[in-house]
């Protein structure tokens, strides 16, 4: 089975602090996403990486850098961390190529972020 | 571009009852179209895909939908719905031919009564 495993279930930081989520998956997939998810909102996508250190913006980039050094780890940066940053984070992977599994995202259980 | 229309923010049905939640979307070319779920304080789980060939697709858990192209559907169902279906589904389409980017809906709870 796809794991696809993040650092923390829950956090709670304080405005200003810099936040780290990591994401970790163990099946090769060359895909890797960072979504946040808002009531009424749906998945809204941060930050997306096809390949190790290549990455590409999503619809809400802004206060939010990504990171991969390694192909199964795909780290999300909150610089400077605000109110508005309180949300639940989701980690995505995916195979890319021929077969079955194509185009199907494995999800982690999600980070709920709390920024007081 | 490419966007996803999830027109109710709920669904409700009793036990027993046949299911539907639905999805639109807007795609310029052919699509790849999902279903995923998503229950309490879980990330989401795949359930099924339409990429091409039958029109109705079945997946996990007695799940099945139907893309008709005409309408820009893929409405997701159940013949039977179960208390523990309760969740919220979201349905993300992204062009056959593109991006790996997929683009999702609001999402729809779904409530089962018993």
């Amino acid at each position: 089975d796809v794991k696809v495993t993040q650092s923390s279930r829950y956090l709670v930081k304080r405005t200003g602090e810099k936040v780290f989520l990591e994401c970790v998956q163990d099946m090769d997939h060359e895909n890797m996403f960072w979504y946040r998810q808002d009531p009424g909102l749906g998945l809204r996508l941060i930050y997306f990486s096809y390949d190790v250190k290549m990455k590409e913006k999503g619809d809400i980039p802004e206060g939010y850098s990504v990171s991969r050094e390694k192909k199964e780890r795909f780290s999300l940066i909150l610089e400077s961390a605000s109110t508005n940053q309180t949300s639940m984070y989701l980690c995505a992977s995916s195979p890319i190529g021929a077969g079955e599994r194509e185009e199907t995202q494995y999800f982690g259980p999600g980070t709920r972020l709390l920024v007081l | 571009a490419q966007s996803v229309a999830q027109p109710e923010d709920q669904v409700n049905v009793a036990e027993g009852n046949p299911l539907t939640v639905k999805c639109t979307y807007s795609v310029s070319g052919n699509p790849y179209l999902f279903w995923y779920v998503q229950y309490p304080n879980r990330g989401l789980q795949f359930l099924l895909k339409y990429i091409t060939g039958d029109n109705l697709v079945k997946g996990s858990y007695g799940f099945e939908a139907e893309f008709n192209k005409s309408q820009t559907s893929f409405h997701l169902k159940k013949p039977s719905a179960l208390v523990s279906d309760s969740a919220l589904y979201f349905c993300a389409v992204r062009l056959l031919r593109g991006s790996y980017i997929p683009t999702f809906g609001r999402g729809t709870s779904l409530i089962v009564h018993p």
